[in-house]
C-alpha cells in the first residue's frame, strides 16, 4: 500500500483481556518498529523486526508484551492480560532500509489507540 | 542512556511570528538528529534531520542546525502560519553497526498558530 496502516484504529479493552494489534508495513520495506506513545509523552521504542527477524525487543514493558512478524511482512503486537497503564497510542513504522542507514527514514502509521478500563 | 529535552508547550503564537523550539540531547554514542511532526489525526511525519555536527536539515521553511558543542538541534522558523499548527517532536537515533536502532524521542511541543 501506499502508506503504514494499523488496525484497528481504537480499541477498548476490559482489564485483563488480550488484545492484538496489526501492522500493515509499505510493501517491501524490511525494518519495522513499534513504539508506545502515552498521553502527553513522546513515542518510546518497543521492539524493531528485521524482515521477519525480531532483533531488538529491549522495550517491551513485561512479558504480557509479544511481537511477530512471521513472513516479514505483517507485524502483530499481542498485549496478554491487559492493564490500565498499557493504555496508549501504539504506532508501528517502517522502513526499506536494514537497521544501521544513518539517513535513512521511517514511514509511521496513524496507529491504535488503545484504552484499558 | 539517551535523552532528548525540548521545550514544554503548549507555544501559542501568532501568524507571521518567528517560531523557535528549543531541542537539546544526551547520547552515548553519535547520533542522527530528527525533527517530526504530528498533525492532528495523523501519524508522525518526519519534517527535517541532520545527521553529522553542523549539518542544517530544512524543509517547509523549517530549519534546524546539529549543533555538537551545544548538544542542540533548536527548530526554526521565519514566519508560521496556521497550518503550522501541530505537535513537533525532536528526535535522535544513535547509529550502531548491525544492531537496532530505534529513534529515542523527546515528549513533544504542541504549537498553536493563531490567525
Amino acid at each position: 500500500g501506499a502508506g503504514v496502516s494499523q488496525s484497528p484504529r481504537y480499541k477498548v479493552a476490559k482489564r485483563g483481556q488480550d488484545v492484538a494489534l496489526r501492522c500493515d508495513p509499505i510493501s517491501g520495506h524490511v525494518s519495522l518498529f513499534w513504539y508506545q506513545q502515552a498521553l502527553g509523552q513522546g513515542p518510546e521504542f518497543l521492539t524493531y523486526f528485521q524482515n521477519e527477524a525480531q532483533l531488538d525487543k529491549s522495550g517491551l514493558p513485561s512479558d504480557r508484551f509479544f511481537a511477530e512478524r512471521p513472513e516479514g511482512s505483517v507485524s502483530t503486537l499481542k498485549i496478554q492480560r491487559t492493564q490500565q497503564e498499557d493504555s496508549a497510542v501504539y504506532l508501528c513504522a517502517s522502513s526499506r532500509r536494514a537497521a544501521g542507514g544513518a539517513s535513512y527514514g521511517y514511514t509511521f502509521g496513524s496507529g491504535t489507540r488503545l484504552t484499558v478500563v | 542512556g539517551d535523552s532528548v529535552t525540548q521545550m514544554e508547550g503548549p507555544v501559542t503564537l501568532s501568524e507571521e511570528a518567528f517560531l523557535t523550539i528549543n531541542c537539546t540531547y544526551t547520547a552515548t554514542g553519535y547520533p542522527s538528529l530528527f525533527w517530526y511532526v504530528q498533525y492532528p489525526g495523523e501519524g508522525l511525519q518526519l519534517l527535517l534531520k541532520a545527521t553529522k555536527a553542523d549539518d542544517k536539515g530544512s524543509n517547509k521553511g523549517f530549519e534546524a542546525t546539529y549543533r555538537k558543542e551545544t548538544t542542540s538541534f533548536h527548530l526554526e522558523k521565519g514566519s508560521v502560519q496556521v497550518s503550522d499548527s501541530a505537535v513537533y517532536f525532536c528526535a535522535l537515533r544513535v547509529v550502531e553497526g548491525g544492531g537496532a536502532d530505534g529513534l529515542t524521542f523527546g515528549k513533544g511541543t504542541h504549537l498553536i498558530i493563531q490567525p
